[in-house]
């Protein structure tokens, strides 16, 4: 069965440091892949997708992710952390007509 | 733009009861849906709408209804709430028609907490 897989709940990371969040996919065809950010009491919102072409996809607030359909993965980094990405981030993709959300990763940055 | 708007934000009921959340978008989207979020298990997909007039399953339907009152509207309703379905439940829309759209990316209201006592 299809799936994406979210690696750690919880990730924690100082202010100013790497923010790296695991997503996961399976499936045998390459799906279209997406990352949302729901910041506190609202809804979800789009921070980067691929679709086909260049693989490091640039999203917003200096967000990034690499699709590598070797490792058949697409994890989200960010070079340097903010207070204000503290947020829960969800890996998505669509295929076959579908579209399925990881479990989320629940961002806290610190001083 | 508002975007996505749902009705009511908060909703405590009782075993038995039922109610309609409302949802409505302004971007002029053919395609509609309705989420529910619970704790480590991300976003489900309750039923969706690919364009004005149809309604399809989507993973959890059992317990609701969907009505497709227009382009701009998609109601979920509750026929007689269980504790089960208490949860925050976000109703979602999008420009091209259905999932089948491999690219298609969803504007999310600012969800409906649901509590069911």
């Amino acid at each position: 069965a299809q799936s994406v897989t979210q690696l750690g709940s919880h990730v924690s990371v100082s202010e100013g440091a790497l923010v790296l969040l695991r997503c996961n996919y399976s499936s045998s065809v390459p799906p279209y892949l997406f990352w949302y950010v729901q910041y506190p009491n609202q809804g979800l919102q789009l921070l980067l997708k691929y679709t086909t072409g260049a693989t490091l996809v640039k999203g917003i607030n200096g967000f990034e992710a690499e699709f590598k359909k070797s490792e058949t993965s697409f994890h989200l980094t960010k070079p340097s952390a903010h207070m204000s990405d503290a947020a829960e981030y969800f890996c998505a993709y669509t295929h076959a007509s579908k579209l399925t959300f990881g479990t989320g990763t629940r961002l806290q940055v610190t001083l | 733009n508002a975007g996505v708007t749902q009705t009511p934000k908060f909703q405590v009921l009782k075993t038995g009861q039922s109610m309609t959340l409302q949802c409505a978008q302004d971007m002029n989207h053919n395609s509609m849906y309705w989420y529910r979020q619970d704790p480590g298990m991300g976003l489900r997909l309750i039923y969706y709408s690919a364009s004005e007039g149809t309604t399809d399953k989507g993973e959890v339907p059992n317990g609701y209804n969907v009505s497709r009152l227009n382009k701009r509207e998609f109601s979920l309703r509750l026929e007689s709430a269980a504790p089960s379905q208490t949860s925050v439940y976000f109703c979602a829309s999008s420009e091209r028609p259905g999932l089948s759209s491999g690219a298609n990316v969803l504007t999310f209201g600012a969800g409906s907490r649901l509590t069911v006592l």
